[in-house]
């Protein structure tokens, strides 16, 4: 079946570094990444939306320069953490969709920021 | 737009008892529903999905769902509840054109399995 690597799956960093989270399509061909914000005991919080060699769609209230999203290939997409605060702290998890196959999701990004 | 309702943010139910989560949804269009399980600090497992073939659908784990347009709902049922089906459950919709367009989550129901 279907499987997405997301990586690495916990880190920590400091005030004010950034941090790149990497999810990766290992067997097909991913038309559309979602990436999702996931607070303690909470729902999924869809933050964007991206597709290959395209920008980001960012949802409401999500800083898109906070936030940067890279889509280089139809397997690998990239979030990175810019300049990260202790409120940046969460459970990020990258979800690979194709037309009509469905959505698979990584094994969620634990970052601590201290 | 859509969005689906999980009644229950909590779910307890005795080992071997019968598992029923809810899920109600709301959709303009012909909707596709999922069902997703997470355990502690893990990503999203699929348990099983309607897309507008059979309304019962049989997922993995022994958890089925039956879509009922009438009540607009997707329940989740297991016969016997084991203790390794404690994790937290999320319904979730799209519209047709899934795999292109985002999932909806519900907020998550917890289920807790007493020995």
């Amino acid at each position: 079946g279907a499987v997405v690597s997301q990586h690495p799956s916990r880190v920590i960093c400091k005030s004010g570094t950034s941090v790149k989270i990497e999810c990766r399509s290992l067997d097909f061909q991913a038309t559309t990444m979602f990436w999702y914000r996931q607070f303690p005991k909470k729902s999924l919080m869809l933050m964007a939306t991206s597709n290959e060699g395209s920008k980001a769609t960012y949802e409401q209230g999500v800083e898109k320069d906070k936030f940067l999203i890279n889509h280089a290939s139809l397997t690998l997409s990239t979030l990175t953490v810019t300049s990260a605060h202790p409120e940046d702290s969460s459970f990020y998890i990258c979800s690979a969709a194709s037309t009509g196959a469905g959505y698979t999701f990584g094994s969620g990004t634990r970052l601590t920021v201290v | 737009a859509q969005s689906v309702t999980q009644l229950g943010s909590h779910v307890s139910v005795s080992e071997g008892a019968l598992v029923l989560l809810r899920c109600n949804y709301s959709s303009s269009v012909p909707p596709y529903l999922f069902w997703y399980v997470q355990y502690p600090n893990q990503g999203l497992q699929l348990l099983l999905k309607y897309t507008s073939a059979a309304t019962l659908v049989k997922g993995i784990n022994g958890f089925e769902a039956e879509f009922k347009k009438s009540e607009t709902s997707f329940h989740l049922t297991k016969p016997s509840a084991h203790m390794s089906d404690a994790a937290e459950y999320f319904c979730a919709v799209s519209g047709p054109n899934f795999g292109n367009e985002k999932l909806t989550f519900g907020t998550g129901t917890r289920l807790t399995i007493i020995p």
